[in-house]
């Protein structure tokens, strides 16, 4: 079976800080993995997904997510926080069905 | 090209009663599935269409179903509704079957008083 376990339900950084966003998965096969953010009233948007390949993948605004298998984890960062990046951040697996984490609602100080 | 539509946005109904909501998927996208976003229980999958059948379904009674038109439009309909089935439902659409990304429409709030 695929979860994902988002660790920390809220974020908090200050503007030019660093944003970590920690997701953990668990998948018997080997996984797609994405992250999703979503605006207030708004869909899920793609920010970047790793399929296989490079480990490193680069998303929009700036994300990126590191694919490490021995730790089972796919962590989300961005060097340097914008007041626009407030919003709540979906890690997910994929297989038969794409399953989501609860999510991490990431706030930033001015 | 057009994202995922979602019609209605806002939707108030009363307990007992049932509802349709519609997805339009992104043109040339087959499967379409769909999703309750709760601030409770979070993302959870409904199910899943392709060329007309459904190909997966998540852990819900089956006052919730679905269908998938020719076209990949797809409706969803809830029957005897029940307060808590207030929520956001998501809809999401890819090119084929697989483990590809979705591409999400801005979803129908759904609101059971």
């Amino acid at each position: 079976a695929q979860s994902v376990t988002q660790l920390g339900s809220h974020v908090s950084v200050s503007e030019g800080a660093l944003v970590l966003l920690r997701c953990n998965y668990s998948s018997s096969v080997p996984p797609y993995l994405f992250w999703y953010v979503q605006y207030p009233n708004q869909g899920l948007q793609l920010l970047l997904k790793y399929t296989t390949g490079a480990t490193l993948v680069k998303g929009i605004n700036g994300f990126e997510a590191e694919f490490k298998k021995s730790e089972t984890s796919f962590h989300l960062t961005k060097p340097s926080a914008h007041m626009s990046d407030a919003a709540e951040y979906f890690c997910a697996v994929s297989y038969h069905d794409m399953r989501f984490g609860a999510g991490t609602r990431l706030t930033v100080k001015p | 090209k057009a994202g995922v539509t979602q019609t209605p946005r806002y939707l108030i109904k009363t307990r007992g009663q049932q509802v349709t909501l519609s997805c339009s998927p992104i043109s040339g996208h087959r499967s379409v599935s769909w999703y309750q976003q709760t601030p409770g229980q979070g993302l959870q999958f409904l199910f899943e269409y392709f060329s007309e059948t459904q190909r997966n379904k998540g852990n819900f009674p089956g006052r919730f179903s679905g269908r998938q038109f020719s076209n990949s439009r797809s409706e969803m309909n809830v029957s005897t509704l029940e307060l808590g089935d207030s929520a956001l439902y998501l809809c999401a659409s890819t090119p084929d079957r697989g483990r590809n990304e979705q591409y999400f429409g801005p979803g129908t709030r759904l609101t059971v008083t």
